[in-house]
């Protein structure tokens, strides 16, 4: 087993510009879900992917947007940054329900 | 959506002594799952219990839950340097929604 891997791990932008972050889901595992944790916070839910399809979203605004690929990777989309999305940006991917999910190391992401 | 709480939120002990840690949320959930997380990095799944299961151990950790009082602990039973680590509570609701809700978890710091 890989794990989940992300990318890249560190990223710096500025307010206005656009990002894409990247997860390579754990071999087998169909379900990728994506988190933002905010410094001293717990993770929050931004969305999920199913077999390429969103299967949920959290209180995120449109321009946090993502996709799944056929190999069940998956980015990240965020435009018009803004200071507030200053955070640790979360992958997890699991192969079924009731099964608990496999964490990536992240993607730190400081808009500035 | 619910989201955990953690009790408390920081706690400190020594090495060789035993950590409790307390979760409680408000409606009802499939599963609820306990995740460990090292200064700001990926989370490591500890243990995930089902709504209808009381209790499960993995190693030194055990694991309650009490639906109708809507609570959960997490016990570390003599703990290492290497348990220094902030947990969280995650809930799954069920009823076609897998989005974890994370409380903001707690501080645990493992003296040697």
């Amino acid at each position: 087993e890989t794990g989940v891997t992300q990318s890249p791990t560190h990223l710096i932008k500025t307010r206005g510009q656009q990002v894409t972050l990247r997860c390579s889901s754990q071999s087998g595992h169909n379900t990728v879900s994506w988190y933002q944790q905010a410094l001293g916070q717990g993770p929050q839910f931004i969305f999920q992917y199913y077999r390429e399809e969103e299967n949920g979203r959290g209180n995120f605004p449109p321009r946090f947007s993502g996709l799944q690929f056929p190999n069940y990777s998956s980015e990240l989309n965020v435009n018009a940054l803004e200071l507030d999305d200053s955070a640790l940006y979360l992958c997890a991917s699991s192969p079924r329900d009731n099964y608990g999910y496999t964490f990536g190391s992240g993607t730190r992401l400081t808009v500035v | 959506s619910q989201q955990g709480e953690e009790d408390p939120q920081a706690l400190s002990i020594q090495e060789g002594e035993n950590a409790t840690m307390n979760c409680s949320y408000k409606t009802s959930i499939n599963n609820l799952q306990w995740y460990r997380q090292n200064s700001g990095r990926g989370l490591v799944h500890l243990i995930l219990i089902r709504s209808n299961e009381r209790e499960k151990h993995s190693g030194r950790l055990r694991v309650t839950l009490d639906t109708s009082k809507k609570s959960s602990s997490l016990l570390i039973t003599a703990s290492r340097a290497a348990d220094t680590a902030s947990y969280f509570c995650a809930l799954e609701p069920g009823a076609g929604s897998y989005q974890l809700t994370f409380g903001k978890g707690t501080k645990l710091s493992v003296i040697p």
